[in-house]
């Protein structure tokens, strides 16, 4: 079956621009959690959503939203961008996280100039 | 609040065995997964414990003690192809987040 898609695969923006990204998981994954990857603080958490719901939201500001469409489909969007923003953005889904693997999407590279 | 802790890089050779601790303290526990990330790649997953105890998968193995809040990821048998970081990742006490260590890079070297 299809892996989890993320779209588009490498970004270029300037600070102040916002940016949208998106992931299409597993088909019949319902829970789709974001994660953004940078060399000194590793893995950190964003938010995860569950059936259009968002179940939790990790320690960033506020111009880090997302959302979750009925197909489970999920996009997420980032505001006024900072240069510390460039990052890896992945995206994973899972059926249900606990207890559950959760497969990751391969990432859209972020560089804000 | 959470926290999880592993050596930040490791080397081994071909053949030999490393062992990758990883320690956490979490308000809540709903199991533990160890993810290998070759560079450039996403995440895939090794295991996941949530149970005291070993669990064997062909070369690799992971063990759990929930009451020493520690785990380790044991693998045999290195190859080449081990080379990648290796990422601990405690589910939250609501289930709802894997908070994930910093990561092990480990270097294979022949």
């Amino acid at each position: 079956k299809a892996g989890v898609t993320q779209t588009p695969r490498y970004l270029i923006k300037t600070r102040g621009q916002q940016v949208t990204l998106s992931c299409s998981p597993i088909s019949g994954h319902r829970s789709v959690s974001w994660y953004q990857q940078t060399p000194g603080q590793g893995l950190q958490f964003l938010f995860e959503y569950f059936s259009e719901t968002q179940r939790n939201k990790g320690n960033f500001p506020g111009r880090f939203s997302g959302r979750q469409f009925s197909n489970s489909r999920s996009e997420m969007n980032v505001s006024t961008l900072e240069l510390g923003d460039s990052a890896l953005y992945l995206c994973a889904s899972s059926l249900r996280l606990t207890g559950t693997e959760a497969f990751f999407g391969q990432g859209t590279r972020l560089t804000v100039v | 609040g959470q926290n999880i802790d592993q050596p930040t890089e490791m080397t081994a050779t071909e053949g030999a065995i490393v062992q990758i601790n990883c320690t956490y303290q979490t308000s809540g526990f709903n199991g533990l997964f160890w993810y290998q990330q070759h560079a450039g790649e996403a995440p895939t997953f090794l295991s996941y414990n949530v149970l005291d105890g070993l669990e064997e998968k062909g070369r690799f193995s992971s063990f759990l003690s929930r009451s020493k809040g520690y785990s380790y990821l044991l693998l045999k048998e290195l190859q080449m192809k081990d080379s990648a970081s290796y990422l601990c990742a405690v589910v939250n006490q609501a289930g709802t987040a894997l908070i994930f260590g910093k990561g092990t890079t480990l270097s294979v070297s022949s």
